[in-house]
């Protein structure tokens, strides 16, 4: 198994600019979240998907979209990128659709955005 | 919403000795506490979580602590090995909340 898988790993956008950041998972996991790690502020959760048809907002949700594609894949658009979207950013899943209980992270996605 | 506060930020000790990592939380009715490690580099991995049905649990060199009261929680790592170095996130949800909030993270050093 891969587990949570990331694309792409490295990413440079002027601002303005529009991306889709993919995650899936190969665990047959309900819930798949995104997260977004900036320096001394830790994880932060943008949005997340409980079940396959679901998602809801997170901490910082302002400034990205996402979709539930298929319960392997929950994708992050940005719609028009900006400096502060700056971060490095983690896709996790976790097995059962009511949280608390282990999440795995896929390992990252660095966004650079000019 | 959940308000997750973890110290120290930075934590230096030598191989051998024990590290202590604390968080407290703001909301009574949070009930997961999971602890994930990271190496540089490298995703965040589930080192061990506790629930608040229990005040304590251990794996091996690790140890996690709960206070309900207090509304704190600690890590605790003893013989602390170079390997141990990583950053170390504190995070606190309900247990059927998909919404988990993290610490800000302590970057422990273990020196040889």
């Amino acid at each position: 198994n891969a587990g949570v898988t990331q694309t792409p790993k490295f990413q440079v956008l002027k601002t303005g600019q529009s991306m889709t950041l993919q995650c899936a998972q190969d665990m047959n996991h309900n819930s798949m979240y995104w997260y977004r790690q900036d320096p001394g502020m830790g994880l932060r959760l943008i949005y997340y998907s409980a079940s396959e048809g679901t998602t809801d907002k997170g901490e910082v949700p302002n400034g990205y979209n996402v979709s539930r594609l298929n319960k392997r894949e929950f994708s992050l658009r940005l719609e028009s990128a900006a400096p502060s979207q700056t971060s490095v950013y983690f896709c996790a899943s976790s097995e059962v659709s009511r949280g608390g209980e282990t999440q795995y992270f896929g390992p990252g996605t660095r966004l650079l955005v000019l | 919403g959940e308000n997750v506060e973890q110290h120290p930020s930075t934590l230096s000790v030598q191989e051998g000795d024990s590290a202590v990592i604390k968080c407290t939380y703001s909301d009574s009715a949070s009930n997961y506490f999971p602890w994930y490690k990271q190496e540089l580099g490298k995703r965040p991995q589930l080192i061990i979580d506790i629930r608040s049905n229990v005040g304590e649990k251990k794996d091996q060199r690790i140890a996690v602590t709960l206070n309900k009261t207090a509304k704190h929680f600690s890590l605790h790592i003893t013989e602390t090995q170079p390997e141990d170095s990583a950053v170390y996130f504190c995070a606190a949800t309900l247990y059927n909340n998909n919404d988990m909030r993290f610490g800000a993270g302590t970057r422990l050093t273990v020196k040889p």
